[in-house]
């Protein structure tokens, strides 16, 4: 069974860095790229970026470019996302996702609320 | 960036009816599209991919159409389970976006 959990997230103070993960199971993690989309509360999808297989490429949504990076471990089997200079506007749940033809299966989310 | 404009944004309709959601792009997508189905507190699930691609698992009660920039989700026959909010998106090129969403209702 495919499986992607989340976690990492909670409350964070503006202008604080988080990383989230996202431990994958069930599937062969290296064979597929892998997204992240946000959701701000009440709030349609965003999509954040997405890597390949090997990390070799990495794409972003443009306005995020400067301030989420993202990443993987292949050996863990996990994927990553590194938010800084968070801001009120990046409070979402933040959802991972399997890219294959189109993204087949994803995380319950984890929730991320920007707050001094 | 591609713009992808959904549109009703809330529809309600009645039980066994056939139902319409349209997806337009701001630019030819060649069928790189996808529809999403949220229900309440839910993430979001793959219903359809690359336009006609029933996801796995998926009722036969839903369908895609499209080309170019106009695409269609259209259930056959609603069933009180598809109340849920609908999005489309596309993968033609990055950075990949999404259209606002539809939330659907049973009248």
């Amino acid at each position: 069974e495919v499986k992607l959990v989340e976690s990492g997230g909670g409350l964070v103070q503006p202008g604080r860095s988080l990383k989230l993960s996202c431990a994958a199971s069930g599937f062969s993690f290296n064979d597929y790229w892998m997204g992240w989309v946000r959701q701000a509360p009440g709030k349609g999808l965003e999509w954040i970026g997405e890597i390949n297989q090997d990390s070799s490429t990495i794409n972003y949504t443009p306005s995020l470019k400067d301030k989420f990076t993202i990443s993987r471990d292949n050996a863990q089997n996990t994927l990553y996302l590194q938010m800084s200079k968070l801001g009120s506007e990046d409070t979402a749940i933040y959802y991972c996702a399997r890219g294959s033809w189109g993204f087949d299966y994803w995380g319950q989310g984890v929730m991320v609320t920007v707050s001094s | 960036d591609i713009q992808m404009t959904q549109s009703p944004s809330f529809l309600s309709a009645s039980v066994g009816e056939r139902v319409t959601l349209s997806c337009k792009a701001s630019q030819n997508i060649n069928k790189y599209l996808d529809w999403y189905q949220q229900k309440l507190g839910e993430a979001p699930k793959l219903l359809i991919y690359n336009t006609n691609n029933l996801h796995t698992g998926i009722p036969s009660r839903f369908s895609g159409s499209g080309s170019g920039t106009d695409y269609t989700l259209t259930i056959s026959s609603l069933q009180p389970e598809d109340v849920a909010t609908y999005f489309c998106l596309q993968r033609n090129s990055w950075p990949l976006t999404f259209g606002s969403g539809t939330k659907l209702e049973i009248k």
